[in-house]
């Protein structure tokens, strides 16, 4: 079935300092979405793409279909960026199922 | 506010009990889905329902089944829970799935003794 691979799988950066995540996909999907999953465990949306670059503040994801592969960019950390990131990816299929990374867990360093 | 509603938060339950996780959404969404997360593995799809009574399954559909009787309600259902189903359960909304962001529910945490 459709895979994600995400990586790295953990990341440490201290505060200020920046760095990419990101999603390799073993067949074409058609959009993907980034979480970040905070210290109470809550998931939060980030973006959702299903072609393109979106920024939002200090995040920048894209997503490039035909390549097979997601990024999301991160500057300036700080602090509360700390937490798990996942990605999700949508395929083609008649569902509506999404297949998730398994996560980049981020420790933002003072 | 568009929300995404999970109860219990936290469960601990006896092998061999039922376990019912009730989530509910206030954006008339017509796709639910219940997802599982353990640690190393992200999470994984266990039931998608595209409207009230339309329900299929995820990738992981053994020992769970659902409810949705409303469109804004969407419940999962342990009958006979088992110790390998402790795990921390998702409940997420989309206003018609494909091409549409998912509203994540603040998760409940189930244990099983």
């Amino acid at each position: 079935g459709d895979q994600v691979e995400q990586s790295p799988s953990a990341l440490s950066l201290h505060e200020g300092t920046g760095s990419a995540l990101r999603c390799n996909f073993t067949t074409t999907m058609r959009a993907v979405q980034w979480f970040q999953q905070n210290s109470r465990g809550s998931l939060i949306n980030l973006f959702y793409l299903a072609s393109g670059t979106k920024e939002n503040g200090r995040l920048k994801s894209t997503f490039n279909s035909k390549e097979s592969y997601s990024t999301l960019h991160i500057r300036d950390a700080q602090l509360e960026d700390s937490g798990t990131y996942f990605c999700a990816a949508e395929g083609y299929s008649n569902t509506n199922k999404v297949v998730f990374g398994t996560g980049t867990r981020l420790q933002v360093l003072p | 506010d568009m929300k995404v509603t999970q109860m219990p938060r936290y469960l601990i339950k006896r092998m061999g009990e039922n376990v019912l996780l009730e989530c509910g959404q206030d954006m008339s969404h017509e796709t639910m889905y219940w997802y599982r997360q353990d640690p190393g593995l992200g999470l994984q799809l266990i039931y998608i329902s595209y409207d009230v009574d339309s329900n299929s399954e995820g990738d992981i559909p053994k020992g769970y089944r659902v409810s949705r009787k409303k469109r804004e309600h969407f419940s999962l259902i342990l009958d006979s829970a088992k110790t390998n189903q402790t795990s921390v359960y998702f409940c997420a909304s989309s206003l018609e799935g494909k091409g549409d962001t998912q509203y994540f529910g603040p998760g409940t945490r189930l244990l099983v003794l």
